[in-house]
């Protein structure tokens, strides 16, 4: 079984289309997040989530919206993509404080927008 | 502004050496320190949890040790393995919170 599962691994989309990637953990874990790998290959923090509500929101463009149905699930949707937003995005959860427990990631979703 | 660094960016060994990189952070309102290896088209395991000045800790070849008083972290590797080839991370929590900041990594290669 696989701890924290990401779809899809890869998506190729146009300029202007709306995706979705999907995230699901199923460790019981309280806290998810979403991070975006740069072209310079460092990740950064998006979103995190804590039991369904949004307690970390980085200066992320309004186009990324993060949607959380329960606490295994934190979903993100980009609005009208841009070709910038080609990257790889990892999915995160951790059981209570990432501070101390550390995170388990996704296998990451490798966006590519033409 | 909290800054993790870690050095060098990349490192190439021959197979059987044994090898350390670093990984800086702010010492100040220390709350943990963490390691993660990241290998090619994976995701990043996490490797160790520091949280005392002076740990060390151990997992199998790979080992780190911790100052929080000069704020520096090492990993080590002994005896190095193709399969040791990956990035190594390293982690600091901002302000003891949920968001962990990373640092570039230290690309490995290690040779047959």
């Amino acid at each position: 079984d696989t701890a924290v599962s990401q779809t899809p691994k890869y998506l190729v989309t146009q300029m202007g289309n709306d995706k979705s990637i999907k995230c699901e953990q199923n460790l019981g874990h309280d806290t998810m997040y979403w991070y975006k790998q740069d072209s310079k290959k460092f990740l950064k923090i998006m979103f995190s989530y804590n039991n369904k509500e949004l307690i970390i929101n980085e200066t992320v463009p309004n186009r990324f919206s993060p949607k959380s149905p329960d606490k295994a699930h934190l979903n993100l949707h980009i609005n009208s993509l841009e070709l910038g937003d080609s990257a790889v995005y990892f999915c995160a959860s951790s059981q209570l404080s990432a501070g101390i427990d550390g995170y388990t990631f996704g296998s990451g979703t490798r966006l590519t927008v033409v | 502004i909290l800054n993790v660094e870690q050095s060098p960016q990349s490192l190439h060994v021959q197979e059987g050496d044994s090898t350390n990189f670093t990984c800086s952070f702010p010492s100040s309102n220390f709350y943990a320190l963490h390691w993660y290896r990241w290998e090619t088209a994976k995701s990043p395991e996490a490797l160790f949890v520091m949280t005392l000045n002076g740990d060390e800790k151990k997992k199998g070849r790979i080992s780190a040790t911790l100052n929080t008083k000069e704020g520096y972290s090492y990993l080590y590797i002994k005896g190095s393995q193709p399969e040791d080839s990956a990035t190594y991370l390293c982690a600091f929590p901002q302000g003891g919170s949920e968001k962990l900041v990373f640092g570039k990594g230290t690309k490995l290669t290690v040779n047959p």
